[in-house]
C-alpha cells in the first residue's frame, strides 16, 4: 500500500519565479492538504481540497494556489517566488468520513536564491 | 480557531531516561489530538493520536499520551528512551467541526545521548 508520494524532493528557483509541486495522495484517501514549514518552526496549514475544489484555506497569499484531479492527486503553485517561500513543503492526505487522520508525504525541500 | 503551544523547544535526555513532552492547547470547541515525529530530513509521521475514548492513548514503539481535558493538556511520555528516539516532536490539534485542519505547535527536539 503506497502512501503519500511528493515530487521533487528537492527544488532550487530564483526570486521571482514560479514553482509547482505534486503530491499523489494514500490509496484510498481523496482529501489533500498542503502545508509550509519553514526551518526550526511546526507546519502552517495552507489549504485543503476536496473534490476538485479548495475547502479551506490558511493565513497564505493568493500567490499560492492549487488544485486537485480527479484521481486525487494535486498539485502546489507558488508565483512570483520570495525569498521567505524557502521552506519544506508537505502534502497531507486523509479520507473523507475519517476521524481527521491525516498522512504526511516526505515533503518537498524548496529554496529560494 | 486552535492554538498549540509546545513548552519546550528542546529536551536533551541520556540514553534509558524517561523522558516527557509537554503540550497545551486552546479550542472554543472539541478537538481530535495528534503527536507527529519527524526524523532529520523526512515528512511527519503519526506517532499516536486521542479521537475519543480512553484518555490515555499509547503507540507500538513505547511512547504514550494522556489528554487531559481540564487542564487542555496533552504531553507525551517515553519510560525509557533509545538513541533512535531522537527527533522533532511535533504536537498538534484538528477541530471536530472543520474540516480537519490541523494546527501544530512549534515542536520539540529531543537528543537522546548514550
Amino acid at each position: 500500500d503506497a502512501g503519500v508520494t511528493q515530487s521533487p524532493t528537492h527544488l532550487i528557483k530564483t526570486r521571482g519565479q514560479q514553482v509547482t509541486l505534486r503530491c499523489s495522495p494514500k490509496s484510498g484517501h481523496d482529501t489533500v492538504s498542503w502545508y509550509q514549514q519553514a526551518l526550526g518552526q511546526g507546519p502552517q496549514f495552507i489549504f485543503q481540497y476536496y473534490e476538485e475544489e479548495e475547502r479551506q484555506r490558511g493565513n497564505f497569499p493568493d500567490r499560492f494556489s492549487g488544485h486537485q484531479f480527479p484521481n486525487y492527486s494535486s498539485e502546489l503553485n507558488v508565483n512570483a517566488l520570495l525569498l521567505g517561500d524557502s521552506a519544506l513543503y508537505l502534502c497531507a492526505s486523509r479520507r473523507t468520513g475519517g476521524k481527521g487522520e491525516q498522512y504526511f508525504g516526505p515533503g518537498t525541500r524548496l529554496t529560494v536564491t | 480557531a486552535q492554538s498549540v503551544t509546545q513548552l519546550d523547544s528542546q529536551v536533551p535526555v541520556f540514553e534509558e531516561a524517561p523522558v516527557e513532552l509537554r503540550c497545551n492547547y486552546s479550542s472554543s470547541v472539541s478537538v481530535y489530538l495528534f503527536w507527529y515525529v519527524q526524523y532529520p530530513n523526512q515528512g511527519l509521521q503519526l506517532l499516536l493520536k486521542y479521537l475519543s475514548g480512553s484518555t490515555l492513548v499509547e503507540s507500538i514503539n513505547g511512547f504514550e499520551a494522556e489528554f487531559n481535558k481540564s487542564q487542555t493538556s496533552f504531553h507525551l511520555r517515553k519510560p525509557s528512551v533509545h538513541i533512535s528516539d531522537t527527533a522533532e516532536y511535533f504536537c498538534a490539534v484538528s477541530d471536530l467541526e472543520g474540516d480537519y485542519k490541523l494546527s501544530f505547535g512549534a515542536g520539540t527536539t529531543v537528543t537522546v545521548r548514550a
